[in-house]
């Protein structure tokens, strides 16, 4: 089992919709929690830090579950400029590597 | 402020021969990562510096793989020598942990490609 694991997606929405993304971790300790966006041959972009009490950004919330030990990203109205890969990252300590998952598509359509 | 920067953006090569990637964090940076995507697979974690020293270098592949900091401040990492295998986007990463999470800030990486 891979320790971060991601819808695998691809997501092909029409413009205005909302979507969500889902992600789990295998190890309970983990310290910290990422969404980045990576536009194809590009670098992954840090979109959020996920907090347990949950964060919003404008149309993008990110929620932390600890229980269930998984972590969502909810993308609200989307735009054609939200077409991109998004990818999960846990880090087991706050100083250290991240761990990624596979990474979901999404391609917002006109 | 100048971003993480990395060298070459491009690198193609033949088996056997070697290729150092160059990686500047962004200044004042003291944590510097290398990950690896292989196509079709996640990012990967190879190792961390902190400062000069290696902190974490679990996910070095094997011993051809050689990763250097001296000073601290920029990064070399060097293939020698290159196989097939080692074809896909190398990424540096640079954080500064302060007192809250350390985010880090990705370079928009080395592609290379083994024939």
């Amino acid at each position: 089992r891979k320790e971060v694991e991601q819808d695998p997606g691809p997501f092909n929405v029409p413009e205005g919709a909302t979507v969500a993304f889902n992600c789990t971790y295998s190890n309970s300790a983990s310290q910290s929690f990422f969404w980045y966006r990576q536009d194809c041959r590009k670098e992954p972009k840090l979109l959020m830090s996920v907090y347990s009490s949950g964060n919003e950004d404008g149309r993008f919330t990110a929620q932390l579950n600890r229980a269930s030990q998984y972590i969502s990203l909810l993308i609200r109205d989307s735009k054609l400029s939200d077409s991109a890969t998004y990818l999960c990252a846990v880090k087991d300590t706050n100083a250290g590597k991240s761990t990624f998952g596979d990474g979901t598509t999404l391609t917002v359509k006109p | 402020e100048a971003g993480v920067t990395q060298f070459p953006s491009h690198s193609v090569i033949e088996k056997g021969q070697t290729v150092t990637l160059r990686c500047d964090p962004i200044s004042g940076h003291d944590n510097l990562y290398w990950y690896r995507r292989v196509m079709g697979k996640e990012i990967k974690f190879l190792l961390h510096f902190v400062k000069e020293s290696k902190q974490d270098e679990s996910g070095m592949p094997n011993n051809r793989f050689l990763a250097e900091r001296t000073g601290g401040t920029y990064s070399t990492l060097k293939v020698q020598p290159a196989e097939l295998e080692d074809s896909g986007v190398y990424f540096c990463a640079s954080s500064f942990f302060g007192t809250g999470t350390d985010t880090q800030y990705f370079g928009p990486g080395t592609r290379l490609t083994v024939l």
